[in-house]
């Protein structure tokens, strides 16, 4: 069972907004420590998608934004493409553990 | 640009030790810390540990007193070991860079390297 906590699937038609979410607890996310999404594609390595909640690498599109709420934070994408369709983790800091810990992941399906 | 790319052996049987390692080029070694993920099959992402160039070392408490990672940077490349290997230490094994930005985040990746423990 992983720390971060996310839905295992959404889905959405091509053009929808989905929208991923990550419930943390009081050692990572509530405690203020950054969260980070990355996208993996089959067969290939994870590719990081957003850092610092809300920041995306140079060369991510902009349909992909973050957010954060109190203990929880969410992964949003406009305007789905099948090009979208892969697995998405949450990662954060875990002060208890002191290293890394990841959600589960959430597969997103193009319908 | 930076690129990772991990190597070993791909087949282990019970009870024999992991070693894996991670080449770095197109950047300084001598900066930020290393690190060790891996997925095992039909599941998550999970964080192994991970090394500053000083030697200093962070592991997952579920693996201490079996992980050790180094680093070596004469020749560029930081090295995971793992012992007394069981069928549930099979896993695609990746090594990233953490935190080039100033956050925890892991980038760049290698392509990861696939580890099966069998008798």
């Amino acid at each position: 069972q992983s720390v971060l906590t996310q839905p295992p699937s959404v889905s959405g038609a091509p053009g929808q907004r989905v929208t991923i979410s990550c419930t943390g607890t009081s050692s990572n996310i509530g405690s203020g420590y950054d969260v980070q999404w990355y996208q993996v594609l089959p067969g290939t390595a994870p590719k990081l998608l957003m850092y610092g909640y809300t920041n995306r690498p140079s060369g991510v599109p902009d349909r992909f934004s973050g957010s954060k709420s109190g203990t929880s934070a969410s992964l949003a994408i406009t305007g789905l493409q099948a090009e979208d369709e892969a697995d998405y983790y949450c990662q954060s800091y875990d002060s208890g553990l002191s290293g890394s810990v990841f959600g589960g992941g959430t597969k997103v399906t193009v319908l | 640009q930076v690129h990772l790319q991990e190597s070993g052996p791909g087949l282990l049987k019970p009870s024999e030790t992991l070693s894996l390692n991670c080449i770095v080029s197109g950047a300084s070694i001598t900066s930020d810390y290393w690190s060790w993920i891996r997925q095992s099959p039909g599941k998550g992402l999970e964080w192994i540990g991970h090394i500053h160039y000083s030697g200093t070392t962070n592991y997952n408490p579920s693996l201490t007193g079996r992980v050790t990672i180094s680093v070596d940077t004469s020749r560029k490349q930081f090295s995971l070991t793992l012992t007394s290997v069981t069928a549930a230490d099979t896993a695609l094994y990746f090594c990233a860079k953490l935190g080039s930005r100033g956050f925890d985040e892991f980038d760049p990746w290698g392509p990861g390297t696939l580890v099966t423990v069998s008798s």
